[in-house]
């Protein structure tokens, strides 16, 4: 299975700042994925993110609060914009390579605003 | 759109005991069904993989699950459960096509065995 590298692995950060989440895979691939986990919660969808394009978001999410890069088939960052505590979460990066294959996180960043 | 539903929060047993984690699922065309563990301050890892083939998948650790399709249920089981299983453990669904091939997870089960 693939490495996942994930950093921060912890922020406490101020209101109405910014922090920006990186996502290292060990080898290519197609697949990139960012989660959302809030505190008791399970796992929302934020993006996919695509190598060489824009990353498609779910309801709900939108680009200007979490914008995501994607410039090549191993990295990705997500950027969390103008924090407040309901920002205050675990965000996960994710890889997979098809509908049939299981899916691999990195540790996860466990962000909290104040 | 799929959705999966697992109907506990909490699951406690004691050590020694067979375990059950319940998990119902609901897609379009063939379901493919996972099931993944998070201890605390942990990313997820995955545990088993239902694809196809024999309804009962073994997994890491011991762990197995039974692929019901009359009852789309895919629930987790372990003859015999450890403390060091307690954690949380999600189950989740994905199918064939467009955004239909992310995994769609189901809201935990905190398992907890006690000694």
């Amino acid at each position: 299975s693939a490495v996942i590298s994930q950093k921060p692995s912890r922020d406490i950060c101020q209101r109405g700042t910014s922090l920006t989440i990186q996502c290292q895979v060990d080898s290519q691939v197609t697949m990139m994925f960012w989660y959302r986990q809030q505190p008791g919660q399970s796992l929302t969808l934020i993006a996919t993110a695509n190598q060489g394009s824009e990353a498609t978001y779910e309801s709900g999410f939108v680009i200007d609060k979490f914008p995501i890069s994607r410039p090549n088939l191993t990295f990705s960052t997500l950027t969390v914009s103008n924090m407040s505590p309901e920002d205050s979460s675990i965000y996960l990066c994710s890889i997979k390579t098809g509908a049939r294959t299981e899916a691999f996180f990195g540790q996860g960043t466990r962000l909290t605003v104040v | 759109a799929q959705s999966v539903a697992q109907p506990e929060d909490q699951v406690n047993v004691a050590e020694g005991n067979p375990l059950t984690v319940k998990c119902t699922y609901s897609v379009s065309g063939n379901p493919y069904l996972f099931w993944y563990v998070q201890y605390p301050n942990r990313g997820l890892q995955f545990l088993l993989k239902y694809i196809t083939g024999d309804n009962l998948v073994k997994g890491s650790y011991g762990f197995e699950a039974e692929f019901n399709k009359s009852q789309t249920s895919f629930h987790l089981k372990k003859p015999s459960a450890l403390v060091s299983d307690s954690a949380l453990y999600f189950c989740a669904v994905s199918t064939e096509g467009g955004s239909a091939r992310q995994l769609t997870f189901g809201s935990g089960t905190q398992l907890t065995v006690l000694p």
